[in-house]
């Protein structure tokens, strides 16, 4: 699986939008980009994820660059309950089996201010 | 409510000691992933079991070992126990096994060794 960068933390202020950056720079083309999120200790929770087009659903956007190296998720309107840990996790094909495995990193810890 | 179980919530337990943790998967999820978080290891992929069988192995210790069901649900046997044991493990389950499908958590196992 590619890896990915994500800065440590970063601060919006409530009712902002959230911009949280990921860098895949050796990303495939058959790896897809995921975003989960966990808040305090409970189990990750799914966001979106994408392959080369930009996605959007109820909680959130993911822009992907052109070149697939790096992407965006983006919370429109971030409320205190968003303030979690989020991860960018590259994920793809495994061997000659087919895996969902996720490899976590360290995440970006968003910190929502009122 | 992600719909995926785990009990117990919380354990306890001394050195050298086995326990089971158990996980059931949403209704129709074949996949079942077993991650562990410890403070300084953060999320780390243990092992994944589809339809009953091994699918996946991360790094999991040999004195760990688990199962999936022919009702899907799984178990988390960890033996000798040690204090480094102490930690949240999240269970979480797919539809399928591949790289496509998101997977949910259940809200977690806190296992201390003392």
């Amino acid at each position: 699986d590619a890896k990915t960068t994500q800065p440590p933390s970063m601060d919006c202020a409530e009712g902002r939008a959230a911009n949280l950056p990921c860098n895949h720079s050796t990303i495939s083309g058959n790896e897809y980009v995921y975003w989960y999120r966990q808040i305090h200790s409970q189990g990750p929770q799914y966001i979106i994820h994408g392959l080369k087009n930009n996605e959007t659903n109820e909680m959130a956007s993911l822009i992907i660059t052109e070149d697939r190296k790096s992407s965006t998720l983006i919370l429109p309107h971030a409320t205190l309950r968003d303030t979690a840990v989020y991860y960018c996790i590259v994920r793809g094909l495994h061997g000659s089996g087919n895996t969902g495995k996720l490899i976590f990193g360290q995440g970006t810890t968003l910190q929502v201010k009122p | 409510d992600s719909g995926v179980t785990q009990t117990p919530k919380h354990l306890i337990t001394a050195t050298g000691q086995r326990v089971t943790l158990r996980c059931s998967p949403r209704s129709g999820d074949l996949s079942v992933y077993w991650y562990q978080q410890s403070l300084d290891q953060g999320l780390q992929f243990l092992i994944q079991y589809y339809n009953g069988e091994e699918r996946a192995k991360g790094n999991i210790l040999e004195r760990f070992s688990a199962q999936q069901f022919p009702d899907l649900h799984s178990e988390l046997n960890l033996s000798s126990l040690e204090l480094g044991d102490s930690a949240l493990y999240f269970c979480a389950s797919s539809v399928e096994a591949g790289q496509g499908d998101e997977q949910f958590f259940g809200p977690g196992t806190r296992l201390t060794v003392l």
